[in-house]
């Protein structure tokens, strides 16, 4: 079938610690792949995103990169802050899908001073 | 940076009454998407939307929701006869391409109250 997994949560972390968020995919074609961020009372926010294998997705110090061999996408940080607690949201979408992107169940965040 | 607007950020209604969720997609955007999201679950996809008609729809999108772009800006989701279940959050999106190297882009969402 076509699911992202990601791994539950929720994930409790001190300050300036390392963060890794797993995710795999299954996929019929070659999908594109994403992170999306939603903060509390908020909506999705696009966080970063990888087209095709070996690539690396990257903003805000949040890195992922693309491997078909694993069929993986998981979220890392080198140094999480307060500031990045959330629910994360692992994203697969085919071109020949129409588009529509299917979700993992999410992990929330927090991050303690 | 254009955004996806939806309104009303909270509706609240009885059982069985129709609601109408709004929304403003990106004004260069083509494909257009409403999702749900229950409390503390998973974000579902409910349908997609191209070429003024449905592109898909998931199984969640039964004869009570329909869909309409009914002025070349606006994109609504209607539900006819609401339900307790139907109670959750519905989001909007909008991307230009169905590629990856044009992301979906969310509204903040529409939180809805069946009572």
């Amino acid at each position: 079938g076509n699911s992202v997994t990601q791994m539950e949560g929720p994930v409790t972390l001190s300050e300036e610690a390392f963060l890794t968020i797993n995710c795999t995919y299954t996929a019929t074609g070659y999908p594109s792949l994403f992170w999306y961020v939603q903060y509390p009372g908020e909506g999705l926010q696009l966080l970063l995103k990888a087209t095709k294998a070996d690539d690396k997705g990257s903003n805000k110090g949040f890195e992922a990169t693309y491997r078909k061999e694993t069929t993986s996408f998981h979220l890392e940080k080198g140094s999480v802050q307060v500031s990045d607690s959330a629910v994360y949201f692992c994203a697969r979408r085919l071109y020949n899908q129409g588009g529509k992107l299917i979700f993992g169940q999410g992990t929330e965040l927090s991050v303690k001073p | 940076e254009p955004e996806v607007t939806q309104t009303p950020s909270h509706q609240v209604t009885q059982m069985g009454q129709e609601v109408i969720l709004r929304c403003v997609p990106i004004s260069n955007h083509l494909y257009f998407y409403w999702y749900r999201q229950i409390l503390g679950q998973k974000v579902e996809f409910l349908v997609s939307f191209y070429n003024n008609e449905i592109s898909e729809k998931s199984e969640i999108f039964d004869d009570q929701f329909s869909v309409e772009r009914p002025d070349g800006s606006n994109f609504t989701l209607k539900i006819r006869s609401t339900k307790l279940e139907d109670s959750a959050m519905y989001f909007c999106a909008s991307s230009a391409l169905t590629g990856g190297e044009s992301p979906l882009h969310f509204g903040n969402g529409t939180r809805l109250t069946v009572t």
